[in-house]
C-alpha cells in the first residue's frame, strides 16, 4: 500500500516563511504533487516534482528528493490568504495518473 | 480559465435512496475522476476513466457506485441505496490537457447528505 506522513498543523507568523514536510512510502513512485485547500473549497493544484530539486512558482516552491522518500512546500511572504489545508500527493507509475492524498497540513497564518 | 463543474452543488437524501452526482470537466482532457472527502479528512481516491471505461478503482469502490459517461461532455457518479456513511463531498477532476495528465483539476465538490 501507500502512506505519506505530513504534519498535522502549522502555525506562522504573516510576511514569514513555513516548510511542510512530507514523507512517503509506496511502490511505484512517479511524482510528488501538492494541493491546497481552503475551507469549503476544491483541491487547487500548487506544484508537482517528478525529478529531485527545487520547482519555484512565486512564492511557493517545491523540493523532492527520491531517494530519501521526502518532499516539502516552502511557502514565503506568507499572507492571511495562505491560510488553508495543503495536502501532498503521489502520482504512481500505473495507467490512471491518479493521486493518492496525504491527510494533510492545516496552515494558519497569523497577524 | 476552464473549470470542471459540478452538480448539484448539495443534495439532501433518505437512506436507501439512489443519487446522481453529474461533473461536466474540461473539454480537452483525457482523464477523469470522482475522489470524495468525509468533513475533515483526506481527500479520497475513488474511481479513475480513461477511454470510456474504469482504468482503477479503489476498495472504496464497490457495488453500490458506478460511472457513466453517457454523452461527450457529462461523467456522472451514481450511488445506489446511500449509507450515512455516504456523507461526504464527492469532488469530479479531470486531467491530460496543457498541463499534462499528472495535474488534477478538482471541481468545487457535491455536498452529499444522507439522512
Amino acid at each position: 500500500g501507500q502512506s505519506l506522513e505530513q504534519p498535522s498543523e502549522v502555525t506562522a507568523v504573516e510576511g514569514a516563511i513555513v516548510q511542510i514536510n512530507c514523507t512517503y512510502q509506496t511502490s511505484g513512485f512517479y511524482g510528488l504533487s501538492w494541493y491546497q485547500q481552503h475551507d469549503g473549497g476544491a483541491p487547487t493544484f500548487l506544484s508537482y516534482n517528478a525529478l529531485d530539486g527545487l520547482e519555484e512558482t512565486g512564492r511557493f516552491s517545491s523540493f523532492l528528493s527520491r531517494s530519501d522518500s521526502y518532499g516539502y512546500l516552502l511557502l514565503q511572504e506568507l499572507q492571511m490568504k495562505d491560510s488553508a489545508s495543503y495536502f501532498c500527493a503521489v502520482s504512481l507509475m500505473d495507467s490512471s495518473y491518479k493521486l493518492i492524498f496525504g491527510s494533510g497540513t492545516r496552515l494558519l497564518v497569523r497577524p | 480559465e476552464p473549470e470542471v463543474t459540478q452538480t448539484p452543488s448539495h443534495q439532501v437524501t433518505q437512506m436507501g435512496q439512489e443519487v446522481i452526482l453529474r461533473c461536466v470537466p474540461i473539454s480537452n482532457h483525457l482523464y477523469f475522476y470522482w475522489y470524495r472527502q468525509i468533513l475533515g479528512q483526506k481527500v479520497e481516491f475513488l474511481v479513475s476513466f480513461y477511454n470510456n471505461e474504469i482504468s482503477e478503482k479503489s476498495e472504496i469502490f464497490d457495488d453500490q457506485f458506478s460511472v457513466e459517461r453517457p454523452d461527450g461532455s457529462n461523467f456522472t457518479l451514481k450511488i445506489r441505496s446511500t449509507k450515512l456513511e455516504d456523507s461526504a463531498m464527492y469532488f469530479c477532476a479531470s486531467s491530460g490537457g496543457v498541463n499534462g495528465a499528472n495535474v488534477l483539476t478538482f471541481g468545487a465538490g457535491s455536498r452529499l447528505t444522507v439522512l
